[in-house]
């Protein structure tokens, strides 16, 4: 099985801008999570997808967002960018609720 | 709340010692265990997790964790490590029923010497 994939796999933006990011889970897998890396704050979840239902969310300002399509793969996106956003955004996919999660390569942001 | 705290930010090492990488969470609940490798420019690859049953849990490349429920630790530990093992190491949990969010730990970086 083809593994998770994201796209793009680089991003550059500026502030102010915004920014739609691509995950395209394994073949069969249902739940797709969001994670953000940072060296500062390190792995810190953002939300979580389960058959287009957002199931969990984590502690981050509504100008992140993130939605779940019918064939499983999911987007999220950031509106109104800042220095902060610059990161390393990692998607993950499980086949139900309570089993391990799969990681994507993951999409770096640069926000200038 | 659950929380992880990986104890050691950097484990300096040579190559075919034996390595331990100490992980402690605190938690209400139950949870589920699981311990992360990231190399350089990629994403996180699963070595192992604890889910349930014996406390000793065997993963890939030779790494092997023991759940200690009284200590609330989940060592990471391998015999003998390779220069390819240098990487960014990451344990977390997740709550028992509560679905994908994984609570990580701040990482320890595992530096192999020759």
């Amino acid at each position: 099985k083809a593994g998770v994939t994201q796209t793009p796999r680089y991003l550059i933006k500026t502030r102010g801008q915004q920014v739609t990011l691509s995950c395209s889970p394994i073949s069969g897998h249902r739940s797709v999570s969001w994670y953000q890396q940072t060296p500062g704050q390190g792995l810190q979840f953002l939300f979580e997808y389960f058959s287009e239902t957002q199931r969990n969310k984590g502690n981050f300002p509504g100008r992140f967002s993130g939605r779940q399509f019918s064939n499983s793969r999911s987007e999220m996106n950031v509106s109104t960018l800042e220095l902060g956003d610059s990161a390393l955004y990692l998607c993950a996919s499980q086949p139900g609720t309570k089993d391990t999660q799969y990681f994507g390569p993951g999409t770096r942001l640069t926000v200038l | 709340a659950q929380s992880v705290t990986q104890l050691d930010s950097q484990v300096p090492v040579f190559e075919e010692a034996p390595v331990e990488l100490r992980c402690n969470y605190s938690s209400s609940v139950s949870v589920y265990l699981f311990w992360y490798v990231q190399y350089p420019n990629q994403g996180l690859q699963l070595l192992l997790k604890y889910l349930s049953g014996s406390t000793l849990v065997k993963g890939i490349n030779g790494f092997e964790a023991e759940f200690n429920k009284s200590q609330t630790s989940f060592h990471l530990r391998k015999p003998s490590v390779h220069i390819s093992d240098t990487a960014e190491y990451f344990c977390a949990v997740s709550i028992y029923n509560q679905g994908g969010k994984l609570i990580f730990g701040q990482g320890t970086e595992l530096s192999v010497k020759p």
